[in-house]
C-alpha cells in the first residue's frame, strides 16, 4: 500500500513551548490530509482536515489557533501545537488520502507520541 | 452520536481459526466501507475496502461481507494469525468522493497461538 511518513515518532516538550508535526505522502499526491488523535482506550478523533493551498477546516472543539495546520504542498502538512501544555500530551496521527484511479483510501502515518512536560 | 459500532471491544482466537470482526452503521447515506488494523503505538493500516455496489470483497486471508440490508458489515480473517492480533478499526463514507471517514470504536482482536 501507500506509504504516508509522520515525523517525529515522538517528542518531549516543555509547556508552553510549540511543536511542529510532518506528514507527508510519498508516493501519491493528496490534496486532502487528515490530523486525528487518539485518547487512551479510544477511536481517532478527526481534529482537522487539511486541504492544500486552502485554509484548514476544523472540528467542533478544536481550535484553530492552538493546532495550526499547513498543507503547502500535495504531499506534505504540518501540524504545529502551539504553546502546548500538559493536557495536549497525546498520540497524533496524520492521513493522506489517496483518490488516484477512482479510489478514496486514507493512508495513515505512524504516529506522534506528544508529551507535554 | 456514534454512527459506526463495533459493539465487540475484544475478541480472542485460537490460531488458525477464521476471526470475525462485526461492525454496525446507522447512516443509510454510506455507501463505501473500509477496514484498518492498528498495532499499539502507530497508525491505522489499511486492510481492504468494499462498495456498497459490491456484498463481499476479498484478498488474500481478509475477506469482507456487507448486508446492507442490516446496515451490517464484517471482516473475515482466515486463518488466523498471532501476528493479526491488533485493534481493527472499521469505517465509513457517504460515497467514494467524500472526504471524511467515520470510525468505529474498535476492536481488539487476540490470536492466541
Amino acid at each position: 500500500g501507500a506509504v504516508v511518513s509522520q515525523h517525529p515518532s515522538r517528542v518531549i516538550c516543555k509547556s508552553g513551548t510549540s511543536v511542529k508535526i510532518e506528514c507527508r505522502s510519498l508516493d501519491f499526491q493528496a490534496t486532502t490530509m487528515f490530523w486525528y488523535r487518539q485518547f487512551p482506550k479510544q477511536s481517532l478523533m478527526l481534529m482537522a482536515t487539511s486541504n492544500e493551498g486552502s485554509k484548514a477546516t476544523y472540528e467542533q472543539g478544536v481550535e484553530k489557533d492552538k493546532f495550526l495546520i499547513n498543507h503547502a504542498s500535495l504531499t506534505l502538512s504540518t501540524l504545529t501545537v502551539t504553546s502546548a501544555h500538559p493536557e495536549d500530551s497525546s498520540f497524533y496521527i496524520c492521513s493522506a488520502r489517496d483518490t488516484g484511479g477512482g479510489k478514496n483510501i486514507q493512508y495513515f502515518g505512524a504516529g506522534t507520541r506528544l508529551s507535554v512536560l | 452520536d456514534q454512527q459506526v459500532k463495533q459493539n465487540s471491544p475484544s475478541l480472542s482466537v485460537q490460531e488458525g481459526r477464521i476471526s470475525i470482526l462485526n461492525c454496525d452503521y446507522t447512516n443509510s447515506m454510506f455507501d463505501y466501507f473500509l477496514w484498518y488494523k492498528k498495532y499499539p503505538a502507530e497508525g491505522p493500516t489499511f486492510l481492504i475496502s468494499i462498495s456498497s455496489i459490491k456484498d463481499k470483497n476479498e484478498d488474500g486471508r481478509f475477506t469482507v461481507f456487507l448486508n446492507k440490508s442490516a446496515k451490517h458489515l464484517s471482516l473475515h480473517i482466515v486463518p488466523s494469525q498471532p501476528g493479526d492480533s491488533a485493534v481493527y478499526f472499521c469505517a465509513a463514507l457517504p460515497g467514494r468522493g467524500y472526504q471524511k471517514v467515520t470510525f468505529g470504536t474498535g476492536t481488539k482482536l487476540q490470536v492466541i497461538p
